[in-house]
């Protein structure tokens, strides 16, 4: 079936290296994409969005590029902070709009060495 | 951003008690609420949909009995574990969206002895 999936489950990098996650999407229907951060015990927090008509966002620190053609979004992290260190998941929407129904990724653990 | 209060954060109940978990929308209007369940290392799983003043949709698999959700008002969802036994044991997360991106509540570990 349609899924959202991540290439790797674990990231370790260096504090102040920068930091590049990856998730891998299925379905082409898919128009809007959320990336959300978990740290232990707590719910996800969102950190950026992007639309299909837009190739490329960017926040503080962060930035989402999106690969409509190879169906590929990624989160990069810039001057990696201990505080980073979390679960990031990836999560695709379907029009018609319903960001309950969003499908999530299996989620990739980044770990910020000191 | 918009603020999702969950309560409690933790709660430990003996096997066949029924635990009651609230979700709050502090900020917005809310007619919809959504509810989770994650376990360890793994990511979020959808068990319902919350509606204001209707029914909740269950995904499929999950037990409806089981998953008691009542949203009374505009700002309020509660999820109602029944009977509950030790394999409902996990980590309950609501969340709720004013707009399109989900803001998500604290989450609440549930262990049941």
């Amino acid at each position: 079936g349609e899924s959202v999936g991540l290439h790797l489950p674990t990231l370790s990098v260096q504090e102040g290296d920068n930091s590049i996650i990856n998730c891998a999407y299925s379905n082409s229907a898919s128009d809007y994409f959320i990336w959300y951060k978990q740290e232990s015990g707590k719910g996800p927090q969102f950190i950026i969005d992007i639309r299909s008509n837009m190739d490329k966002r960017q926040g503080q620190r962060v930035t989402v590029l999106l690969n409509k053609t190879v169906k590929h979004l990624s989160l990069q992290i810039a001057a990696t902070q201990p505080g980073d260190s979390a679960v990031y998941f990836c999560a695709e929407n379907m029009p018609p709009r319903n960001a309950g129904k969003s499908t999530f990724g299996d989620g990739t653990t980044l770990t910020v060495k000191p | 951003g918009a603020v999702v209060s969950q309560h409690p954060s933790w709660v430990i109940c003996k096997s066949g008690t029924s635990v009651k978990i609230e979700c709050r929308s502090l900020d917005f209007q809310a007619t919809t609420m959504f509810w989770y369940r994650q376990f360890p290392k793994q990511s979020l799983m959808l068990m319902a949909t919350s509606n204001e003043g209707s029914k909740a949709t269950y995904e499929q698999g999950v037990e409806k009995d089981k998953f008691l959700i009542n949203h009374a008002s505009l700002t309020l969802s509660t999820l109602t574990v029944t009977s509950a036994h030790p394999e409902d044991s996990s980590f309950y997360i609501c969340s709720a969206t004013p707009d399109e991106k989900l803001f998500f509540g604290s989450g609440t570990q549930l262990s049941v002895l």
